[in-house]
C-alpha cells in the first residue's frame, strides 16, 4: 500500500527566509509525487509534480521540490517565503502500477509566514 | 489549464434531507472523477472513484447507500448525501484527471473548489 507522511503539522517562518515543508513516502514501485496547496475553504491547487527525469522540479509561485529516492523524500522548498504563501500544503503519492489514478495524501502541513 | 467546477460551494440543510453536489469538468472529458472528504484540520480522505457509465468504486468504510454517486456523462459526476445527519457535515471535494494531458499536464488531478455541507 502507498502512504505519505508529513511529519510537521505546522511550519513557521519569517517572510524572506527560506522554507522547507517535509514529505516522505512509501510505495512499492516508482512513485509519482505531487504537492498541492489549499487556501481556506478552497479546493486544492496543483504546485508541482515529479514523474521522472531531473530530481529537482520547479513549480508554481517559486516553489521547488527535490525527489530523493534513497531517503524516499520529496520536500517542498522556497528560497524566500512570502506572507501570501501561508496556507495548507499537501504532499501526495501515486503508484501508477498498483493504484491506478488514486492519490494518497499526507496529513497536511500548515505553513505560517510572518511579516 | 483544466478547470473543475463544483456546485454548490456551501449548503446548509436539515437533518434527514438529501443534498446533491455536482462536479463538472469544464474543458476536458473525465472518464474518472474522485470524491474526497475533508474534516477540519485533517487531510483528504478518498471516498469513492466515480466511473462514467458504470458504478462507482467506494473505499472501505464508505456507505454506498449513504453517498450516492452518479457519473452520467464525461463531464459530470454527482454526489448525493442521502438522509443527511450532523455527522455528515464536512468539506467535500471532487477531482478529475485530463488523461490527454492537454489542459493540465499529464497525471495531474485538478480539484474543484469544494462544497461545505452543514447539516443542522
Amino acid at each position: 500500500a502507498q502512504s505519505v507522511a508529513q511529519p510537521e503539522d505546522q511550519v513557521n517562518v519569517a517572510e524572506g527566509n527560506p522554507l522547507t515543508v517535509k514529505c516522505t513516502y512509501s510505495v512499492s514501485g516508482n512513485p509519482y509525487l505531487f504537492w498541492y496547496v489549499q487556501y481556506p475553504n478552497r479546493g486544492l491547487q496543483f504546485l508541482l509534480k515529479y514523474i521522472t527525469g531531473d530530481n529537482l522540479v520547479k513549480g508554481s509561485y517559486g516553489f521547488e521540490a527535490e525527489f530523493n529516492k534513497s531517503q524516499t523524500s520529496f520536500h517542498l522548498k522556497k528560497p524566500s517565503a512570502l506572507v501570501s504563501d501561508s496556507a495548507l500544503y499537501f504532499c501526495a503519492v501515486r503508484d501508477p502500477w498498483n493504484a491506478g489514478n488514486m492519490l494518497t495524501f499526507g496529513g497536511g502541513t500548515r505553513l505560517m509566514v510572518k511579516p | 489549464g483544466a478547470v473543475v467546477s463544483q456546485h454548490p460551494s456551501r449548503v446548509i440543510c436539515k437533518s434527514g434531507t438529501s443534498v446533491k453536489i455536482e462536479c463538472r469538468s469544464l474543458d476536458f472529458q473525465a472518464t474518472t472523477m474522485f470524491w474526497y472528504r475533508q474534516f477540519p484540520k485533517q487531510s483528504l480522505m478518498l471516498m469513492a472513484t466515480s466511473n462514467e457509465g458504470s458504478k462507482a468504486t467506494y473505499e472501505q468504510g464508505v456507505e454506498k447507500d449513504k453517498f450516492l454517486i452518479n457519473h452520467a456523462s464525461l463531464t459530470l459526476s454527482t454526489l448525493t448525501v442521502t438522509s443527511a445527519h450532523p455527522e455528515d457535515s464536512s468539506f467535500y471535494i471532487c477531482s478529475a484527471n485530463d488523461r490527454t494531458g492537454l489542459t493540465s499536464g499529464a497525471n495531474v488531478l485538478t480539484f474543484g473548489a469544494g462544497s461545505r455541507l452543514t447539516v443542522l
